[in-house]
């Protein structure tokens, strides 16, 4: 059972572009929702993440925004550059258990030139 | 810099034989660690949960024979496979949390598992 839905699963995005990954997920018990950077042959980094008490949260060119209601969260990417091509995922955990993570498909971004 | 080292890195080898995969928490603690498998273009999939002091618990569908998983102090985990076949080759990933059982996980990076 799929518990976090994430989409696009590939995108290319122009340098200085915005590049926009969206996450669904199910389980009205997860309140915490990291994201993840990985690079070929390495670990996930995490990125940036975010708890329902707030709707959106920015860390330099990255934002998270996310919508309780809809169960949704998203990660804007601003001014995307190549360094940022990688694979991103989405996840999310339960209070308690921040770090056992359920991770979205993944998203394969491309920036290019 | 990393804060969860995972050695080696790669490993080859033959079917039938065990590797032993470590992982370690530098400059903190980690009374739990997780262990995570990923195949090729694929999202990482929760194999088991390291606790130090206790047997580690395993999700649904991992062999915990198979897999054998060791906390063997609170700064290192250690992932067995134990009589590998090809079908277990894969990029096996540690995690810890850094400032305790709620806090964000960090990533080891990982170790690439190619049986023969």
């Amino acid at each position: 059972q799929q518990q976090v839905k994430q989409s696009p699963q590939s995108l290319i995005v122009q340098k200085g572009g915005i590049s926009i990954i969206n996450c669904a997920y199910e389980n009205t018990a997860f309140d915490y929702f990291p994201w993840y950077q990985q690079f070929p042959g390495k670990g996930p980094a995490l990125l940036i993440a975010i708890r329902p008490d707030v709707s959106e949260k920015k860390e330099g060119r990255f934002t998270i925004s996310f919508n309780k209601s809809a169960k949704q969260f998203s990660l804007h990417i601003m001014d995307s550059q190549p360094g940022d091509s990688a694979t991103y995922f989405c996840a999310a955990s339960m209070t308690g258990t921040a770090s056992k993570l359920t991770f979205g498909t993944g998203t394969r971004l491309q920036v290019t030139l | 810099g990393a804060v969860v080292s995972q050695h080696p890195s790669w490993v080859i080898c033959k079917s039938g034989t065990s590797v032993k995969i470590e992982c370690r928490s530098l400059d903190f603690q980690a009374t739990t660690m997780f262990w995570y498998r990923q195949f090729p273009k694929q999202s990482l999939m929760l194999m088991a949960t390291s606790n130090e002091g206790s047997k580690a618990t395993y999700e649904q569908g991992v062999e915990k024979d198979k897999f054998l998983i060791n906390h063997a102090s609170l700064t290192l985990s250690t992932l067995t496979v134990t009589s590998a076949h090809p079908e277990d080759s894969s990029f096996y990933i540690c995690s810890a949390p850094l400032g305790g059982r709620i806090s964000p996980l960090h990533f080891g990076n990982g170790t690439r598992l190619t049986v023969t």
